[in-house]
């Protein structure tokens, strides 16, 4: 079972917006992370932020987390056509055995 | 540091055939993910390793697939025999403390099967 779902499945816009992607989950969680991953290859870690942080950041990234919504929301700030990617959300339970488990990703596609 | 190895990069199968996929992970990382990929969806979680001991294979199809970790490095997947439901990437993960830490992927083994 897949407990993140994000938020759009996808996502087209032109180069220099923002892109918003959410994702929402159902328990309560130790931590949530964020992947990307380009056509044909690995996911790479983007951000992880725990469950008593709300805003992250690095670089063009930001990320928050509200826990009492049980969503969280990654934002990329003046896209670029590289940033053409599949973006995944994983969670990870609190409490029982720390699981991490993917939602099916948003599709993001940031046209020149 | 290098990155988690895996190969083959592709394999093509007919179904009933066997296959074995291989991955090394990052050095010092003492948790160890197998996830399937289906197109089109997100990672699904096979089997976790903690060193050379599995922590969850919930999800593995036991009567067909299999999964080692030799001495707490290594390790090897392998599927008999293949279904045309196989056909997926199957990705390795590694982590440095478990749940608590990034995992970092190899570039996965797309498996045909037909």
């Amino acid at each position: 079972s897949q407990q993140g779902e994000e938020d759009p499945q996808a996502l087209s816009i032109q180069e220099g917006e923002n892109a918003t992607m959410n994702c929402s989950y159902k328990t309560s969680i130790n931590n949530l992370q964020w992947y990307r991953q380009n056509s044909g290859r690995g996911l790479v870690h983007l951000i992880l932020i725990r469950s008593n942080e709300r805003e992250k950041h690095s670089g063009r990234l930001r990320v928050t987390l509200d826990t009492s919504k049980k969503s969280s929301s990654l934002l990329i700030t003046a896209s670029r056509a590289a940033d053409t990617a599949s973006y995944f959300c994983a969670t990870v339970p609190s409490g029982g055995y720390q699981k991490v488990t993917f939602g099916i990703g948003t599709k993001l596609q940031v046209i020149p | 540091e290098a990155g988690v190895a895996q190969s083959p990069r592709y394999k093509i199968i007919e179904k009933r055939q066997s296959v074995a996929f291989w991955c090394n992970p990052i050095s010092g990382h003492a948790t160890l993910y197998w996830y399937q990929q289906i197109l089109g969806q997100g990672p699904k979680l096979l089997i976790q390793f903690q060193n050379n001991g599995v922590v969850d294979d919930s999800q593995l199809p036991k009567d067909r697939f299999s999964a080692e970790r030799l001495k707490g490095v290594d390790s090897t997947l392998k599927i008999q025999p293949a279904k045309l439901e196989d056909s997926a990437v199957y990705l390795c993960a590694s982590s440095l403390v478990g749940f608590r830490s990034p995992l970092h992927f190899g570039n996965g083994t797309r498996l045909t099967v037909t």
